[in-house]
Order: C-alpha cells, then structure tokens, then sequence
C-alpha cells in the first residue's frame, strides 16, 4: 500500500527566513503525481505545487520549489523569503497514475515568526 | 466560477440526529470527494464518486451514505450522529482522468454533542 510519511509535526521559522518541509513516500509504481497543498488557519485547502514524478526538473512556484528525489521516494518543498501569511498546515499528498484516489501525509505545521 | 462550495459552514448536532452535507461544484467535473479532518490530523477519504450514478467507499465510510444523481451535486449522509463524527468534511472534485489536482471546498464544521 502506498503511504506517504512527513516526519516534521511543527515547524517555526523567522521571517525572510527560507524553509525545508520534508515528505517521503512509499511506492512500487513508477508513474504518479506528488503534491504540497497549504491549509492556513482559514481552513481552505490550496495547492502549492505539483510534480509529476516523469518529470527530472524539479517544481517551482515562485518562492515554492521541490527537491524531487525519485529513487530515495523524497519529495521535500522549499519556501525561501518566508512570509508571515505562509504560516499553514502542509500536507504532502501523493497519487499513483490511473488511481481515482490520493493519500495525504499528516501535515507539518509551519509557523513564521515576525 | 464558484468552484467547489459546501453548505452549512458549521452545524451542531445532538447524537443520534441526522443531517445532509451538501456540495456543489460548477467546474464540470467528474471526479469527486468527501474527506474528513480530525484536529491536527490529515485528511481521511470517507466516500468518492467517479461520475453520476458512481460511488464507492474509502478509508473510513462507516457512518455516512452517498449519492451522486448529477454531475454538480455529491451530497453526504450522516445517519445517527455520534460524537466520533466531530470533525471538519471537505468536499473536493478533480477534472477527469489523466488530471490529477484536486478543487477544495471551503469545509463544514461538525460537532456533535
């Protein structure tokens, strides 16, 4: 079974800062999609940034990028120049292609501090 | 576009009650989803619809009922509400297959006391 693991509960930086979440998966297939998606206090769920894992070149989204590390199963995102309204819950989700459904990690709650 | 839009925002209800989450999406989509989020937890699939007239179970179904009679509408059943059922629902939908990025609703909060 496919399972999706971020070993980081919390998470406080200072802001400017740059910060590294970290998400590792477990998977026998070769063909899938990886995600960061960001939960602010507002509950609202957001995509940050996606990569598909066919793709060498790693992701990035303006100050959001990924360390895409396919044989080691990692799939880190970076945020540089933190900003105070980057404080959320982050949640590292994973999707096998063909598959209907995608797995969430836990999440890592990541507080920018002014 | 509305997107992905859930009704109520919040509900309190007493145990054994019943009640309908409802979630509309206006994007065309056929895939969509009912997750739920315990405090501090990540997100669990409770039910999932593929396309109209589709449904199956996910991780943790037992409890809640599903239909799906359209396209934009995937309104989720709670049948005698237990206080394990406090938690936050998301609906979400997903285009079509081969796209694989997910629409949230804004969520409904549920307590049940």
């Amino acid at each position: 079974a496919q399972t999706v693991t971020q070993s980081q509960p919390e998470m406080s930086v200072q802001e400017a800062e740059t910060v590294t979440l970290s998400c590792t998966y477990d998977t026998s297939e070769s063909n899938y999609y990886l995600f960061w998606y960001k939960q602010p206090p507002s509950r609202q769920m957001i995509l940050v940034i996606r990569q598909e894992a066919y793709k060498q070149q790693n992701a990035t989204e303006n100050r959001f990028s990924v360390n895409f590390q396919k044989a080691a199963k990692s799939f880190s995102l970076k945020i540089s120049d933190s900003q105070l309204g980057d404080t959320a819950m982050y949640f590292c989700a994973f999707n096998m292609n063909r598959d209907d459904k995608i797995i969430f990690g836990k999440g890592t709650r990541l507080h920018i501090l002014p | 576009n509305a997107g992905v839009t859930q009704t109520p925002k919040f509900r309190i209800l007493k145990i054994g009650q019943s009640m309908t989450l409802q979630c509309t999406q206006d994007m065309n989509h056929n895939y969509m989803y009912w997750y739920r989020q315990d405090p501090g937890m990540g997100l669990k699939l409770i039910y999932y619809s593929v396309g109209a007239g589709i449904t199956d179970k996910g991780e943790v179904p037992n409890g809640y009922n599903v239909s799906r009679s359209t396209t934009e509408d995937f309104p989720l059943r709670l049948e005698l509400a237990a206080p394990s059922q406090t938690s936050v629902y998301f609906c979400a939908s997903r285009p079509r297959q081969g796209e694989y990025e997910q629409y949230f609703g804004p969520g409904t909060r549920l307590t049940v006391t």
